[in-house]
């Protein structure tokens, strides 16, 4: 069974902290990590999706990087509109070509200004 | 683009009752969408994978009988919650995926509350 497992469970950060948050998976056969973004009351926004062990993606103060155990989302000078719940999802290979996520519960992260 | 939109965004219902939730994929054809739950404080819990112009593959645990799914065009997949109590409020999210990619874009969620 595909497992995913966030830390930590919540953040808080000055406003200008860096920090990493951390996706720790098992799957048999990774398709693909995704990150997410979700605020309060809404559906996840999509911010990356990282394919194989060494891969890195950026986009603005994010920066997500893979290896075969794990992931990380690395904030840099993070701000206030930063906070939000990041999501980690695992996609395996099926034999049925299903595209199943296997979401984390996420991290909740706070910056103060 | 891969923008996906739900209707309605907040509703609610007495026990018993039906409610239907509309997902639209608007910007691109999704073959495959997916349906999800999300009580508070806990994540995304995949209810059921519709593929267009078949019967949805439903996730262990989830009724298909209550939970019905319709996905008859490209860009459209519905939920109905049939006979509805007070333990179906939740937040459910539809996403859709497109032929030429592994990525799933999400609606902004529909909260349902069933008095």
């Amino acid at each position: 069974e595909d497992q995913v497992t966030q830390s930590p469970e919540a953040l808080r950060l000055q406003e200008g902290e860096s920090s990493s948050l951390n996706c720790s998976y098992t799957v048999s056969g990774l398709r693909g990590l995704f990150w997410y973004r979700q605020d309060p009351g809404k559906g996840p926004e999509f911010l990356f999706t990282l394919y194989s062990a060494g891969e890195e993606k950026e986009k603005e103060r994010l920066k997500a990087t893979l290896t075969k155990k794990e992931s990380f989302l690395h904030i840099t000078a993070p701000k206030p509109e930063d906070s939000a719940t990041y999501l980690c999802a695992v996609q395996a290979y099926s034999g049925a070509g299903s595209y199943q996520l296997t979401f984390g519960k996420g991290t909740k992260l706070s910056v103060i200004p | 683009g891969a923008v996906v939109s739900q209707h309605p965004s907040r509703v609610i219902c007495k026990s018993g009752t039906s409610v239907k939730i509309e997902c639209r994929s608007l910007d691109f054809q999704a073959t495959t969408m997916f349906w999800y739950r999300q009580f508070p404080k806990q994540s995304l819990m995949l209810m059921a994978t519709s593929n267009e112009g078949s019967k949805a593959t439903y996730e262990q645990g989830v009724e298909k009988d209550k939970f019905l799914i319709n996905h008859a065009s490209l860009t459209l997949s519905t939920l109905t919650v049939t006979s509805a109590h007070p333990e179906d409020s939740s937040f459910y999210i539809c996403s859709a995926s497109s032929p030429d990619s592994y990525e799933q874009y999400f609606g902004p969620g529909t909260r349902l509350t069933v008095t």
